[in-house]
């Protein structure tokens, strides 16, 4: 399977503890985006890598979140001290460099359950 | 925050007929994407209108753009079982070189065999 993958597919959590989602994204993109859909409502933009550089960052993403791509391949996205708001799905995606349209390619998302 | 709407939010049919769902935006565009999600999965991309151009189609897809009022509407024809979906309209922006997709609430279709 040559797609953007993700793990785990699902997390469940108590109410302060940190967690960690991995996105891999399609071999060779040099670009990579972290979403985050609660229900009933599209995806909403959290962060933007090109290689190795964290370039856009939205206002959603609080202190408590932070995401890296240390080799400009695989990224993590981490929430710490994880509150039942932060319960949705956390979705990666990729798209390769020199495409003339932002057309992204996503990953099945990872599930986020804080109880 | 979201860029805009899709209208319905849902919409039920039998299979063979056509569904037509609207989506509405706010800033200006260089692009509009639609997306297909199932039931608590990815995103699948399924055709994107640049916003020089009015009308595309793709297989049962026809998208239309309309700069104007700032909306879009995707068709689907003959629709099947396995069209049953939310969709979604994205836009790519034209302010400031910005990378990011805004997606509306989008639009649960239902098709009854």
């Amino acid at each position: 399977d040559t797609g953007v993958s993700q793990d785990p597919r699902h997390k469940i959590t108590k109410r302060g503890q940190n967690v960690t989602f991995r996105c891999d994204p399609i071999s060779e993109h040099n670009r990579l985006y972290w979403y985050r859909q609660t229900l009933g409502q599209g995806p909403e933009f959290l962060t933007y890598f090109q290689n190795e550089a964290q370039l856009e960052k939205s206002r959603l993403l609080s202190d408590r979140f932070s995401a890296e791509r240390p080799k400009g391949s695989f990224s993590t996205l981490e929430i710490q001290r994880t509150e039942q708001g932060d319960s949705a799905m956390y979705l990666c995606a990729s798209r390769p460099q020199g495409a003339k349209v932002n057309e992204q390619f996503f990953g099945p998302g990872t599930r986020l359950t804080v109880l | 925050s979201q860029q805009g709407e899709e209208d319905p939010q849902a919409l039920s049919i039998q299979e063979g007929e056509n569904a037509t769902m609207n989506c509405s935006y706010k800033t200006s565009i260089n692009n509009l994407q639609w997306y297909r999600q199932n039931s608590g999965r990815g995103l699948v991309h399924l055709i994107l209108i640049r916003s020089n151009e009015r009308e595309k189609h793709s297989g049962r897809l026809r998208v239309t753009l309309d700069t104007s009022k700032k909306s879009s509407s995707l068709l689907i024809t003959a629709s099947r079982a396995a069209d049953t979906a939310s969709y979604f309209c994205a836009t790519a922006l034209t302010q400031g070189g910005s990378e990011k997709l805004v997606f509306g609430k989008g639009t649960k279709l239902t098709v009854n065999p």
